[in-house]
């Protein structure tokens, strides 16, 4: 099974600074099998992008993903209080697997 | 618009079986595109995918290896929606259980999530 590591644990950061979110796997994954999901408490985690750089449909553009082979990159360009939440990576190889997560908080 | 709606008992006594079933609208369970599946989240476990079940000319189901001599995923097409069934759950199994729909390997849809309690 493909292990993602997401750093840092615990991001603090303020509105309109940009925030960059690390994801690492234990082995190479295809770009098309990597996604990002925002999950705020109480709710379900929603999807922000798929296929490693593609928004998923009503995601704003501040939101960008980037990477390939090992490492991935979620990036905020300016955030905005709605984006304080935590932040996960998936992976869809043989079995798919997601990242412990990455806690975006208001510094 | 896909929605996805569960259903099923919130308690479960250890050693029985764990019940749910997700209902879908706006979609077919038959779409040879999507697969439908689900993903359970704990503090100690994260997000964990379970399994799935996809119509591509039949039925195919795959399981994760942790629950794979545990759980069953059952597609309904008469009602269009799909159950899991994981036997001998221990309080380790306790969780919050989502459906989810996959596209694009990835999960685009989601359910509101039930949390399932293991507990005599």
């Amino acid at each position: 099974e493909i292990v993602l590591t997401q750093s840092p644990g615990t991001l603090s950061l303020s509105p309109g600074e940009r925030a960059t979110l690390s994801c690492r796997a234990s082995e190479s994954v295809s770009s098309s099998h990597l996604a990002w999901y925002q999950q705020k408490p109480g709710q379900t985690p929603r999807l922000l992008i798929y296929g490693a750089s593609s928004r998923a449909t009503g995601i704003p553009d501040r939101f960008s993903g980037s990477g390939s082979g090992t490492d991935f990159t979620l990036t905020i360009s300016r955030l905005e209080p709605e984006d304080f939440a935590v932040y996960y990576c998936q992976q869809y190889g043989s079995s798919p697997s997601f990242g412990q997560g990455t806690k975006l908080e208001i510094k | 618009q896909v929605q996805l709606q569960q259903s099923g008992p919130g308690l479960v006594k250890p050693s029985q079986t764990l019940s749910l079933t997700c209902a879908i609208s706006g979609d077919s369970m038959s779409s040879n595109s999507v697969a439908w599946n689900w993903i359970r989240q704990s503090p100690s476990r994260g997000l964990e995918w379970l399994g799935k079940t996809k119509y591509m000319s039949k039925w195919y189901n795959d399981y994760a290896v942790s629950v794979k001599s545990r759980i069953t995923i059952s597609p309904d097409t008469s009602k269009n929606q799909f159950s899991l069934q994981l036997n001998s759950v221990t309080p380790e199994d306790t969780a919050v259980y989502y459906c989810a729909r996959d596209f694009r390997w990835s999960f685009d849809s989601w359910s509101q999530g039930t949390l399932v309690t293991v507990s005599s």
